[in-house]
């Protein structure tokens, strides 16, 4: 079984939609992380957190909100999906023993809004 | 603040022969810098990080890089590539306590 999974893994929706990406771990990691991936501009981080009660804003968090419901699980939400959001968005995790730098990826939601 | 330059969106190569992948970041601070791989429809995985001590690391795969601390560069090597490393290579900073910063990518094309 996979340690990272996201689910859905592809998602299609329309403008204006509220949409949850959900990410889970069975590493036991304490640190999870939110990106987005684009052509041509590479991973753009959205939203961090070092533990369930530290939160933190990445560089493009607008839009975005998050919920770590549990070390295990960290939620991503587009309250308002709008076309720009389209993109391939990867949840990660790490590990404070390892450093926060060797940090494990799902395989990825693909999310288009139309 | 911190950033990184990678300055080639694609490098075409055929098999056998070496390959640089090119990276430079800045920081204001001392830094920790990374490569990461993405296989195609595949998450990113940890391919070789520079915390301290050696300027050349050693990776997975038989890839290496070298801390050039006055070039402020992280370049990425492999002396003899295979089809099989056809993927999108990653360079990452990280200064103090914030998380990881990325490069745009390299994609390296490996022709038979």
């Amino acid at each position: 079984d996979a340690d990272v999974t996201q689910t859905p893994r592809n998602r299609i929706t329309k403008t204006g939609k509220r949409i949850m990406l959900e990410c889970s771990q069975t590493k036991g990691h304490d640190r999870m992380y939110w990106y987005r991936q684009d052509p041509g501009l590479g991973l753009r981080l959205i939203y961090y957190s070092f533990d369930v009660k530290d939160i933190n804003k990445g560089e493009i968090s607008d839009g975005y909100s998050v919920s770590r419901q549990a070390q295990a699980k960290f939620s991503l939400s587009l309250e308002s999906a709008i076309p720009n959001q389209t993109a391939l968005y990867f949840c990660a995790t790490s590990d404070l023993l390892q450093g926060p730098d060797t940090q494990y990826f799902g395989p990825g939601t693909r999310l288009t809004v139309l | 603040a911190q950033s990184v330059t990678q300055l080639d969106s694609q490098v075409p190569v055929f098999e056998e022969a070496p390959v640089e992948l090119r990276c430079n970041y800045s920081s204001s601070v001392s830094v920790y810098l990374f490569w990461y791989v993405q296989y195609p429809n595949q998450g990113l995985q940890l391919l070789l990080k520079y915390l301290s001590g050696s300027t050349l690391v050693k990776g997975i795969n038989g890839f290496e890089a070298e801390f050039n601390k006055s070039q402020t560069s992280f370049h990425l090597r492999k002396p003899s590539v295979h089809i099989s490393d056809t993927a999108e290579y990653f360079c990452a900073v990280r200064g103090g306590r914030r998380a990881l910063t990325f490069g745009s990518g390299t994609r390296l094309q490996v022709q038979p």
